[in-house]
């Protein structure tokens, strides 16, 4: 297993444009998160997905940003009407869910840094 | 809510000193806590974690131990090298409505000098 993969590794695009981005987590991993970085700030949770079912979206996400993750595999995440503001790091994870769910360890990909004009 | 707050900085070291990174927590219930390391270039990976109190998390000659009362996860290590050098995060993982949604703090910067 080569680990998370996320693509493209960055974008530039001009404000108003849509833009996806795509995960691709360890296969044996059933859950799927979608985390956005800012320059000099952590990880802020987006979304989490269980398999193929998105079981919570934080209110940061608005209704431009949408994600899915078709059949629990690989999952996108797309954001509409991009503003400057969305520019920032898009961070994917995964973690197998052994029940334990709070000391499940994440493994991220190296994520997918989004520049808006 | 959930929330980890972490010492700011960069941390700016020569090779072998000892090293603090300071890490406190606000969680409802029991969390799990973890660190992760975040090498220029790459994803953020564990470091080390913790999943009861009075636990110590170990890995690569950095510990930290899991202190309730507290509510603490302080990063050690006693002779820190250039390679050493990177973002450490402060993460928690506690129940949040019933999920369990890791939570970070906004990291440290670690340069390590020859």
């Amino acid at each position: 297993d080569t680990g998370v993969s996320q693509n493209p590794r960055h974008k530039i695009t001009k404000r108003g444009q849509n833009v996806t981005f795509r995960c691709d987590p360890i296969s044996e991993h059933n859950r799927l998160y979608w985390y956005r970085q800012t320059l000099g700030q952590g990880p802020e949770f987006l979304t989490y997905f269980q398999n193929e079912a998105q079981l919570e979206k934080s209110r940061l996400l608005s209704d431009r940003f949408s994600a899915e993750r078709p059949k629990g595999s690989f999952s996108t995440l797309e954001i509409q009407r991009t503003e400057q503001g969305d520019s920032a790091m898009y961070l994917c994870a995964s973690s197998l869910d052994r029940g334990r769910s709070g000391a499940n360890v994440l493994t991220f990909g190296a994520g997918s840094r989004l520049t808006v004009l | 809510g959930n929330s980890v707050t972490q010492m700011e900085g960069p941390v700016t070291l020569s090779e072998e000193a000892f090293l603090t990174i300071n890490c406190t927590y606000t969680a409802t219930g029991y969390p799990s806590l973890f660190w992760y390391v975040q090498y220029p270039g790459e994803g953020l990976q564990l470091l080390l974690k913790a999943t009861k109190a009075d636990d110590k998390g170990s890995n690569k000659g950095f510990e930290a131990t899991y202190r309730k009362e507290t509510t603490s996860f302080h990063l050690e290590k006693g002779s820190v090298q250039v390679s050493d050098s990177a973002v450490y995060f402060c993460a928690l993982s506690a129940t949040s409505g019933g999920s369990y949604i890791p939570t970070f703090g906004r990291g440290t910067s670690l340069i390590v000098h020859p």
